[in-house]
């Protein structure tokens, strides 16, 4: 089955800073590559997300980029402020599958 | 935000309790899932759901038995626990076939004595 690793575990940024968080998989029939931000005892929730048919996507502060031949992709956070400390997660899902396999997180804090 | 609620939101059980989590989605999803999330791990998927049938038991012990009565709700029977399984378990709800985003619940945090 699929498998994802995401580096680091734990980030520290100066407000104002960017953030790059990075993830691996390895069944190269993944298609679809969302991340997740969780916050403190609340859901997981998606931020962004993107498909094999496109090399990198762009939402306002936060972009995503995917190299499908190296099989990884990154999240990008830049201008970060105090409100972006949370867990993050990225995850990957085959081809047919509609099912989600999960990094082990990553904790971001902003410093003010 | 109520798209998919879980109850209890805390749950503490001995080892010889039965008792139940219940999810239930209000989003006309036909997929359902429960995941597992435990300090330092990935979310662990448990089991899916697609139109009420069972899909995927990923290797889960018997102490935990899924209900899914329809496509709205799911619930996870829990009995004979081990203090390992104190987690935090998360239901979310998609759509079959449709490789997409997944809604979660806010989860039930369990704790096994």
């Amino acid at each position: 089955g699929e498998n994802v690793e995401q580096h680091p575990s734990t980030l520290s940024v100066q407000e104002g800073d960017s953030a790059v968080i990075k993830c691996t998989y390895s069944d190269s029939a993944s298609n679809y590559f969302p991340w997740y931000k969780q916050e403190l005892g609340k859901r997981p929730q998606l931020i962004i997300d993107i498909r094999s048919n496109v090399g990198e996507k762009k939402d306002q502060r936060i972009a995503v980029t995917l190299n499908k031949t190296a099989k990884h992709f990154s999240l990008h956070i830049t201008e970060t402020q105090p409100e972006d400390s949370a867990v993050y997660f990225c995850a990957a899902s085959p081809t047919g599958a509609n099912n989600l396999f999960f990094g082990t997180g990553t904790r971001l804090t902003v410093i003010p | 935000e109520t798209g998919v609620t879980q109850t209890p939101r805390h749950l503490v059980m001995g080892m010889t309790n039965k008792k139940s989590l219940k999810c239930e989605q209000h989003l006309g999803h036909n997929a359902m899932y429960w995941y597992k999330q435990s300090a330092k791990k990935p979310l662990e998927l448990m089991f899916v759901y697609n139109f009420k049938e069972q899909t995927e038991n990923n290797s889960v012990p018997s102490r935990f038995s899924p209900e899914c009565p329809n496509s709205s709700h799911l619930f996870l029977h829990l009995h004979t626990l081990q203090p390992e399984d104190s987690a935090l378990y998360l239901c979310a709800s998609g759509r079959v076939m449709d490789t997409g985003e997944l809604f979660f619940g806010e989860g039930s945090r369990l704790t096994v004595l």
